[in-house]
């Protein structure tokens, strides 16, 4: 079974924070993703990549970056918290190709 | 106006019901089209997946895609409690730089009660 996992399924931080929310796949997929979700305007995607190293923009990037240094690991950082940013935040993950996306469990964000 | 529009709902229906959920979409690009489902406190996992347009049928559960009108539609028969959950449309173009990358409609809230 493909399994993708997130650090923490709860997360308070405060403002001005820097936060960083990891997610590990055991799949060995090339493409990973970060989703925000909120109530009313479904999952939008911050960031994915595609491959080791390599990033793109998705549709809502402001006050996020990401790294991935590692296949297996993409992470998502807030270099300065804003209250604006609390949030269910998943990550997924698939094949090259493929369609298919592979959801971890989310955390959920509050930024005070 | 999004690129895919879905009716947050909520929907509450009895068991047993047949249960209708519907995304409309605006760019003609897009050839591949889910459903997802997410419980509470959950990841979304996915329900059904169509290329293009047509029919899809899995046990109590039917995706249609009308390409002509950019409407999809999932119907679920025989509806269970165990069927209460978020339902989220996605759908993908088929360019080479997509990446696979999706995009997700806002999600019907569906409660089937006994």
């Amino acid at each position: 079974d493909v399994k993708v996992t997130q650090s923490s399924r709860y997360l308070v931080k405060r403002t001005g924070e820097k936060v960083f929310l990891e997610c590990v796949q055991d799949m060995d997929h090339e493409n990973m993703f970060w989703y925000r979700q909120d109530p009313g305007l479904g999952l939008r995607l911050i960031y994915f990549s595609y491959d080791v190293k390599m990033k793109e923009k998705g549709d809502i990037p402001e006050g996020y970056s990401v790294s991935r240094e590692k296949k297996e690991r993409f992470s998502l950082i807030l270099e300065s918290a804003s209250t604006n940013q609390t949030s269910m935040y998943l990550c997924a993950s698939s094949w090259k190709g493929a369609y298919e996306q592979y959801f971890g469990p989310g955390t959920r964000l509050t930024v005070t | 106006q999004k690129e895919v529009e879905q009716d947050p709902g909520p929907l509450s229906v009895p068991e047993g019901a047949i249960v209708s959920l519907n995304c409309t979409y605006s760019n003609s690009a897009f050839q591949y089209f889910m459903w997802y489902r997410q419980y509470s406190r959950k990841g979304p996992e996915l329900l059904m997946y169509t290329y293009s347009s047509g029919n899809k049928e899995d046990g109590r559960f039917t995706a249609q895609v009308d390409k002509s009108s950019k409407y999809i539609s999932l119907f679920i028969r025989d509806s269970q409690p165990s069927d209460s959950a978020t339902y989220l449309c996605a759908m993908s173009d088929a360019g080479g730089t997509s990446y696979g990358k999706l995009t997700f409609g806002q999600g019907t809230i569906l409660t089937v009660h006994p």
